[in-house]
């Protein structure tokens, strides 16, 4: 079955600073990989998402980028804020059910 | 509109007895899936429900089980309780067989803890 790496697990950087979470995938017949933000008690919400015959992909501050050769994929969070803090998923997902498999979270911890 | 809702909210059990969660999906939203979240980690599938039948299950025990209802609506039940099914269970949906332009929606979970 699929598995997803994620690093790092906890991520500390002051207001305005740069953000990056970087995943690796196991199964090279996934194409699809979103990404969920989950704050202190909340559900998971995605917040951007990305398929297999793209490169990168980018919403205001938040950009994904993959790498099919090398099955990695990674979150840019540009000018960071005090409320990007939280836990943030990668996931990868494969054929016709798109079912994902999540990795292992990052905290990130945006200090004003 | 509403969003994914999953009742109840908490619960507490014991050791050796049966739990049952239920999870109302998006007005539309025809799939529903669950997940397992144990504290520190990412979402685990359970189990995929699409048009009232399953389409996908997770690495868990026999000991879990669930449906989905007519309504779309869906019932997680899991028996014989073990301490390290404590976790919060994720219920997600989405418009068809989850896809890559059907992405899926979570509710905010149940919220298991045994004693």
């Amino acid at each position: 079955g699929e598995n997803v790496e994620q690093h790092p697990s906890t991520l500390s950087v002051q207001e305005g600073d740069s953000a990056v979470i970087k995943c690796t995938y196991s199964d090279s017949a996934s194409n699809y990989f979103p990404w969920y933000k989950q704050e202190l008690g909340k559900r998971p919400q995605l917040i951007i998402d990305i398929r297999s015959n793209v490169g990168e992909k980018k919403d205001q501050r938040i950009a994904v980028t993959l790498n099919k050769t090398a099955k990695h994929f990674s979150l840019h969070i540009t000018e960071t804020q005090p409320e990007d803090s939280a836990v943030y998923f990668c996931a990868a997902a494969s054929g016709g059910s798109y079912i994902p498999t999540f990795g292992r979270g990052t905290s990130l911890i945006v200090h004003p | 509109d509403a969003g994914v809702t999953q009742s109840p909210t908490h619960l507490i059990k014991t050791r050796g007895q049966h739990v049952t969660l239920r999870c109302s999906p998006i007005s539309g939203h025809k799939s529903v899936s669950w997940y397992q979240q144990v504290l520190g980690q990412g979402p685990q599938f359970i189990f995929q429900y699409y048009e009232k039948e399953e389409r996908g299950r997770g690495n868990f025990p026999d000991r879990f089980s669930a449906r989905q209802f007519p309504n779309y609506s869906s019932e997680l039940n899991v028996n014989a309780l073990l301490l390290g099914d404590s976790a919060l269970y994720l219920c997600a949906s989405s418009l068809g067989k989850s896809g890559a332009d059907q992405p899926q929606h979570f509710g905010d979970g149940t919220r298991l803890s045994i004693l």
